[in-house]
């Protein structure tokens, strides 16, 4: 089945530790992303990547870091340095172009710091 | 991209029709209409997009108003399953990132 996954479905981490969200997609999109969701709030984009070893940042980078070694896969790392980490985070992928520009979305990660 | 307004919440009886307005005053010649729609605890999905003409799809009908300033998406026969956070969303429709920017959407509450 084509899709997207992400993995874990919950982690749960201590304060102060680096912890990466993972996401896998085998659509053949070249388009990657990263979400961040806080209880009753909208989606906003953490990081963005267009293509392979490229990404830029999105509007709350900050505390983040991701990295874009191949099509398939976009890891988020989750630093010490954001400062309220807890979130849901979803990951989505879609075509460059295409008539309907369509994002599909994984399952996302529901992250808890203890 | 330009900016929506939606409702926060709405109710609707299982088997009726959900009319959702959203109001896009600000919106640009060239920008689309995308709504999405998200159940709880999974990630958003994709109902519809168009730019000026009604669009009709398996899921659901959209209607733009001629000005383009707001546009309702309508679900003709809501079920329990519709139940959901639906976002009306304005974008470019083009490579340059395709990024999406959620605002709070509506609450579709649909009851039996």
């Amino acid at each position: 089945d084509g899709g997207i996954t992400q993995s874990p479905k919950y982690l749960f981490r201590k304060e102060g530790q680096n912890v990466t969200l993972s996401c896998e997609q085998n659509l053949n999109h070249d388009a990657m992303y990263w979400y961040r969701q806080d209880p009753g709030q909208g989606l906003r984009l953490i990081y963005y990547s267009q293509i392979v070893n490229d990404f830029q940042k999105g509007d709350i980078a900050e505390g983040y870091s991701v990295s874009r070694e191949k099509k398939e896969s976009f890891p988020l790392t989750v630093t010490s340095a954001q400062k309220n980490p807890t979130a849901f985070y979803l990951c989505a992928s879609s075509e460059a172009g295409g008539p309907r520009n369509e994002q599909f979305f994984g399952p996302g990660t529901r992250l808890t710091v203890l | 991209d330009a900016k929506t307004t939606q409702p926060p919440s709405m109710d609707c009886a299982e088997g009726r029709a959900a009319n959702l307005p959203c109001n896009h005053s600000t919106i640009s010649g060239n920008e689309y209409v995308y709504w999405y729609r998200q159940i709880h605890s999974q990630g958003p999905q994709y109902i519809i997009h168009g730019l000026k003409n009604n669009e009709t799809n398996e899921m659901a009908s959209l209607i733009i108003t001629e000005d383009r300033k707001s546009s309702t998406l309508i679900l003709p026969h809501a079920t329990l399953r519709d139940t959901a956070v639906y976002y009306c969303i304005v974008r470019l429709n083009n490579n340059a990132g395709n990024m999406l920017t959620f605002g709070g959407g509506t609450r579709l509450m649909v009851k039996p």
